[in-house]
């Protein structure tokens, strides 16, 4: 059974500062996606990493995968308020279970001046 | 506007009582997923379609029941056997040949 941890669940950052969110999987997969989801809302797709070593940056977030290392990680640059919200990274499982996602719990991020 | 639409917004349900919630979407998109959301906790899958008249059971199907008769709508079915319905719903879809599945807006569901 695929089981995907994010780290930590709950981060509190000040403005300016930078930080790294933690998704680790346990088995095999080389589809890997990050959403954010604001409060009460629903889940906006941020970034699709297929393949390892892959890499992709929007504005302050850049997210990686290490497919060995069955590894993701969502880096933030230079935190600003308007990036709080909740980050789900979610593992495809591929295979015939092709478009199933197994989500981690999710990294409460909250922003402060 | 192409998009997901999940109504209602709130539904609440009464004891022994089965809820539809309804997710349509005009995106042409062939997959259609269910998922569950527990406060604090990410997401769960309940039902998913690849295609019409076909759907298979996610981690989290019991008390839930779905269909697929047409290519746009993938309408939720809370039984009276689901018996700790209370939570946040989410329709997702996907086209063939594309790894982002797209969201609805939520159904919150809650037992008077």
């Amino acid at each position: 059974e695929l089981k995907v941890e994010q780290n930590p669940l709950f981060l509190s950052m000040q403005e300016g500062k930078n930080y790294t969110i933690y998704c680790n999987y346990s088995t095999t997969s080389d589809r890997l996606y990050w959403y954010r989801q604001d409060p009460g809302k629903s889940l906006e797709s941020l970034f699709v990493l297929l393949s390892n070593g892959a890499v992709k940056q929007e504005g302050r977030l850049m997210a990686s995968l290490d497919t060995k290392a069955r590894l993701s990680t969502l880096h933030i640059t230079a935190a600003v308020h308007d990036l709080s919200a909740t980050y789900f990274c979610a593992v495809d499982r591929g295979g015939t279970s092709y478009g199933k996602l197994t989500f981690g719990q999710g990294t409460i991020l909250t922003v402060h001046p | 506007d192409g998009g997901i639409t999940q109504s209602p917004k709130y539904l609440f349900r009464k004891e022994g009582q089965n809820v539809t919630l309804s997710c349509e979407q005009n995106l042409n998109h062939d997959a259609m997923y269910w998922y569950r959301q527990d406060p604090g906790q990410g997401l769960r899958l309940i039902y998913y379609s690849q295609i019409v008249n076909d759907f298979q059971k996610g981690d989290i199907a019991e008390g839930y029941s779905v269909s697929r008769e047409k290519k746009e709508s993938f309408p939720l079915t809370v039984t009276s056997a689901q018996k700790n319905p209370t939570a946040f719903y989410l329709c997702a879809s996907r086209t063939r040949g594309s790894n982002i599945q797209y969201f609805g807006a939520g159904t919150r569901l809650s037992v008077l």
